[in-house]
């Protein structure tokens, strides 16, 4: 079955440092790879996405993630990540050949970072 | 203001009740889904509609119904059948198209006691 792996479940920074997310997916076709963030108590909304060309795509707020097709990863990464940056991410997927508007969404990883 | 609402932010029902998340937007997308999202284990598809009339089963239907018969409301019933109902639920639109993102509303806390 398809599914997405977020092997970091829960990671703390201290504000500063760098930070770098997994995302790995289990799909050989193409996709289309998104990720999200649920801030505390907010919406989840969507962070960064990508479609095709470029495989290092820039989000908001400083985000970037880098797709590498061979290694079926779409990392998440900030150069220094703040305070405001604590939240819930997650990794999803969908499928281009599959027909439907479905996302497989991975497990999330809560991010924590230390003023 | 453009969005998804969802009533009641927390709900609490006693075991073998069947209870209804309301779900509207005022965005004008012809998609509509609803999550359940449990600590660790992600976003789980319960059920979408990607046009008026029509739903389809998402990865963990059962136990829940939906029903779409204007394009702004995707109700969700959580029956009695559904045997761990305590959860955080979110529902989401979309254009309709795999280009496009999702807008979430802002969740219903479940507790089924």
């Amino acid at each position: 079955a398809q599914s997405v792996s977020q092997h970091n479940h829960h990671v703390i920074l201290s504000e500063a440092a760098s930070l770098e997310l997994g995302c790995n997916y289990s799909y050989g076709g193409t996709v289309n790879l998104f990720w999200y963030v649920q801030y505390p108590g907010q919406h989840l909304q969507l962070l960064l996405k990508y479609f095709s060309g470029d495989p290092l795509v820039k989000g908001i707020k400083g985000f970037e993630a880098e797709f590498i097709k061979s290694k079926f990863s779409f990392n998440l990464r900030k150069p220094s990540v703040q305070w405001s940056d604590t939240a819930e991410y997650f990794c999803a997927v969908i499928p281009t050949t599959s027909g439907t508007y479905k996302y497989i969404f991975g497990t999330g990883t809560r991010l924590k970072v230390l003023a | 203001d453009g969005g998804i609402t969802q009533s009641p932010k927390y709900l609490f029902r006693k075991e073998g009740q069947n209870v209804t998340l309301s779900c509207e937007q005022n965005l004008n997308h012809d998609a509509m889904y609803w999550y359940r999202q449990d600590p660790g284990q992600g976003l789980r598809l319960i059920y979408y509609s990607q046009i008026v009339n029509d739903f389809q089963k998402g990865d963990i239907a059962e136990g829940y119904s939906v029903s779409r018969e204007k394009k702004e409301s995707f109700p969700l019933t959580v029956t009695s059948a559904q045997k761990n109902p305590t959860a955080f639920y979110l529902c989401a639109s979309s254009t309709g198209t795999i280009a496009y993102e999702q807008y979430f509303g802002p969740g219903t806390r479940l507790t089924v006691t």
